[in-house]
Order: structure tokens, then sequence, then C-alpha cells
């Protein structure tokens, strides 16, 4: 049982480049989300996606994009990395969305270190 | 104002003692309740949803009171698998933005 897959789990960078990070699900779930946990902070939405080929923001979405090109992949990108977005990253997925969104199942997390 | 808030804690307890925590939430049109469970540099799961009328769930039991805006975690019978990070989490009418608490930090000691 695969579930939510991230990759990668662990990314260093230094200020000012780029990365992507993948989250995969098999669960066929139309909604997905990406979230930062932040110590002393609960996770914040940074985009989610409420179907294939559909994103939206979230509460932190600057210095992020995403694409949702394929149902089961949501793509999280940073542009121009700064330390600020030194976190920890999580995927989640859903089976229903907006006032029914009952469970997420969330990937294990990708920490990203930004120098 | 947050929107979700929880003692940080931590809750230090002994193995079979009974822990409680409360989480309250800023927003009165709040629909949908949850507890989480986030063990050590691990993903969140979910624990289970809150009700209205309250539920159980083994050791676990919820409780909701609108009117004061909290919900409540009660875990009976401690044992060191318990020990963990509890997230609150509030969904809002027509909103996809489920808000997280920061977590409570439970402890249960031999």
């Amino acid at each position: 049982n695969a579930g939510v897959t991230q990759t990668p789990k662990f990314r260093v960078l230094k200020t000012g480049q780029s990365m992507t990070l993948l989250c995969a699900q098999d669960m066929n779930h139309e909604y997905m989300y990406w979230y930062r946990q932040d110590p002393g902070m609960g996770l914040r939405l940074i985009h989610y996606s409420v179907g294939e080929g559909t994103t939206a923001k979230g509460e932190v979405p600057d210095g992020y994009n995403v694409s949702r090109l394929k149902k089961q992949n949501f793509l999280l990108g940073l542009e121009s990395a700064a330390p600020s977005q030194t976190s920890v990253y999580f995927c989640a997925s859903s089976q229903r969305g907006g006032e029914n969104t009952g469970e997420l199942f969330f990937g294990e997390g990708s920490r990203l270190t930004v120098l | 104002r947050k929107e979700v808030e929880q003692d940080p804690g931590p809750f230090n307890v002994p193995e079979g003692a009974t822990v409680a925590f409360n989480c309250t939430y800023s927003n009165s049109a709040s629909q949908s309740f949850f507890w989480y469970r986030q063990d050590c540099r691990k993903e969140p799961k979910l624990l289970m949803s809150v009700y209205s009328s309250g539920n159980e769930d083994g050791r676990f039991t919820a409780q909701l009171n609108r009117a004061s805006q909290y919900i409540s975690l009660l875990i009976r019978d401690s044992k060191l698998s318990d020990s963990a990070t509890y997230l609150c989490v509030v969904n809002m009418i027509n909103d996809y933005k489920l808000s997280f608490g920061a977590g409570t930090t439970v402890t249960v000691r031999a």
C-alpha cells in the first residue's frame, strides 16, 4: 500500500536555487494539497488542487508554484529558494473536498533546508 | 488570533493515567473537527473525527463544545505507544482549507 509518496525525502539547497518536490498518490483521489510545517506552528496550506489540471492558492503561496498535469501527481516548485522556505513539506490527498473533506492521507514529508 | 489554538504541553503522564487536553477554535462557522496524531518526524495520521454528540474509539474520547468553541481529547489508561503530538484540525463551511493547531505533545512514561 503505497498511498502518498513524496520525493525527495531530504534536500539541502543554496539560496536562489530551484527545485521541485514530487507527490504521487495511488488512491485515485481528486483532491491534493501541499502543506508546510514549522516549529510551533500548525500545518499551513501552500497550494491545493481539486482535480487534474486545476490548482489554487492556499494561505502561504508566495514563492511556490504547483502543477497537476496528471490526477495522481502534484508537483511543488520553488523557483528561487530562500532561507525562509526551510521547512518540512507534506503532501496530502483526500477523497472529498471543501466542507466535506474527511480524512487527509499524508506523505512521509520532505525536509528542505535552504542555506 | 490563531484560528486553532492548542496547549503545546508537554503532558508527561505515567502509564495507566488519564490525560485530557483541549483545542479552541476562533470561527463559529467551523463545521468539521478532527484529531490527528503525529509521531516524531513522521506524517500526521487521522486519529478520530469529532462528532457533535461526542464519540469514543477505544481508550480515546472526543468531545465538541460549540457554545464555547472547543474540542477535547481524553486518553484513558495511557500506553507508552500513545506518546505523540496530537493535532487539532478544524474545517469551515465552503472552505478547502483545513486549519491545523500546532499540536499538543503527550509523553507517557513507564
